[in-house]
């Protein structure tokens, strides 16, 4: 199974600040990625897909980056509704694998 | 609106089994890959299973292969998870997810609320 490591794996930051979360695969996995929001108690909401495709409805301060082994989720400036973990995920091969998460909270 | 709500969550002994559904609107079931992941408490998410638009195809995590058997009911938008053997483990919010793509190639644009299940004795 492909691995995923996302560094760090937890954050302090202020609202406004620049954000970059990385995740890495064990293996090439082209741009087959996601990157989900979670927040406390909710479930997931997915944010980009194909490693930098934005999802619909999620605000353009959010993009992504990468192919093959490495991957960034950036925040051009943090807002007070970001606080949260995000994961990252690989669809290149079944089984579907997950990041073990990013957890970003206030400064 | 496009929804997704997951029930047949509970509290089970080990060994026993549980069934979840869930109940989806707001798109063409019969036309996407559908998906249940979980998340024990406290941990990150784990991929379960997932079974092709037309039901033909299936998929299992290792950790559930001969345990789990994920189903879906086109024609009453639904989708299930059949879970016997059940162990502590097992123990998790589970989510019922749509594929993003028509042809399932697995990233998830849909979640329902999750249905909890918890095995102990």
């Amino acid at each position: 199974a492909i691995q995923l490591t996302q560094s760090p794996s937890s954050l302090s930051a202020s609202v406004g600040d620049r954000v970059t979360i990385t995740c890495r695969a064990s293996q090439g996995i082209s741009s087959a990625l996601a990157w989900y929001q979670q927040k406390p108690g909710k479930a997931p909401k997915l944010l980009i897909y194909d490693a930098s495709s934005l999802e619909s409805g999620v605000p353009s301060r959010f993009s992504g980056s990468g192919s093959g082994t490495d991957f960034t989720l950036t925040i051009s400036s943090l807002q007070p509704e970001d606080f949260a973990t995000y994961y990252c995920q690989q669809f290149n091969n079944y089984p579907l694998t997950f990041g073990p998460g990013t957890k970003v909270d206030i400064k | 609106e496009v929804q997704l709500v997951e029930s047949g969550g509970g509290l089970v002994q080990p060994g026993g089994s549980l069934r979840l559904s869930c109940s989806a609107s707001g798109f063409t079931f019969s036309s996407y890959a559908m998906h249940w992941v979980r998340q024990a408490p406290g941990k990150g998410l784990e991929y379960v299973s997932a079974i092709s638009s037309n039901g033909g195809s299936t998929y299992y995590a290792d950790s559930v292969k001969g345990r789990f058997t994920i189903s879906r009911d086109n024609s009453k938008n639904t989708l299930y998870l059949q879970m016997s053997s059940l162990r502590a483990e097992d123990t998790a919010v589970y989510y019922c997810v749509k594929d993003l793509w028509l042809v399932g190639r697995g990233a998830f644009d849909i979640w329902g609320q999750g249905t909890m299940v918890t095995v102990s004795s």
